[in-house]
């Protein structure tokens, strides 16, 4: 059964940095790319970030470009989002979300229950 | 960036209804148009992927068309457990863009 599972999420101040993680298993890493999808409270889902199986290729949302950085471990099956500068309007739920689609046809075809961060002081 | 304009916003409809949900691309993207579902506290859910593929083990009332900027998702016979929103989202080109929801509720 796949299963992500997100963790390291909480209160931040602004200005503060944060970093997420998401385990993956249930599947071959490996061989998937997978991203990071936002949703502020009560709003819509937003992408954030993207990188493939082997992180030859990493693609961000032009909010968080320059603060954020995505990154995966193969070994340790994990994801990761490095965030920092945090800002208040990046208080969301974050999900991670595997790719069955890859560069350029993305398919988000299972995600994790998400986790909170709040930015606020 | 690639605008997706998903309409109505919000919709009221009964069990056994069919409901149909429109998403329009600002250009086009190619069928790279995918459909989700979400309920209240629970992560989305993937139910259609490149415009008309039904993704495993999402019910056969759920179908999806379109091509060029437009595409459509219609459930057959909505059912208590449809009642969610539903988001549209091109992965033609980044950034990946998501609808604003459609939310499907009871009459």
């Amino acid at each position: 059964e796949v299963q992500l599972v997100e963790s390291g999420g909480g209160l931040v101040q602004p200005g503060g940095s944060l970093r997420l993680s998401c385990a993956a298993s249930g599947f071959t890493f490996n061989s998937f790319g997978m991203n990071w999808v936002r949703q502020a409270p009560g709003k819509g889902l937003e992408w954030v970030s993207f990188i493939s199986s082997s992180a030859d290729t990493i693609y961000y949302a032009d909010s968080v470009q320059g603060r954020f950085t995505i990154f995966r471990d193969n070994g340790r099956n994990s994801l990761y989002l490095q965030m920092n500068r945090l800002r208040a309007e990046d208080t969301a739920l974050y999900y991670c979300a595997r790719d069955a689609g890859g560069v350029g046809a993305s398919i988000f075809d299972y995600w994790g229950q998400g986790i909170l961060v709040t930015v606020s002081s | 960036d690639i605008q997706m304009t998903q309409s109505p916003s919000s919709l009221s409809a009964s069990v056994g209804d069919r409901v149909t949900i429109t998403c329009r691309a600002s250009q086009t993207i190619n069928g790279y148009l995918n459909w989700y579902q979400q309920k209240p506290g629970r992560a989305p859910k993937l139910l259609i992927f490149y415009a008309s593929n039904l993704q495993s083990g999402v019910p056969s009332r759920f179908s999806g068309s379109g091509s060029g900027t437009d595409f459509t998702l219609t459930i057959n016979s909505l059912q208590p457990e449809d009642f969610a929103t539903y988001y549209c989202q091109q992965t033609y080109t980044t950034p990946l863009t998501f609808g604003g929801g459609t939310k499907v509720e009871i009459k």
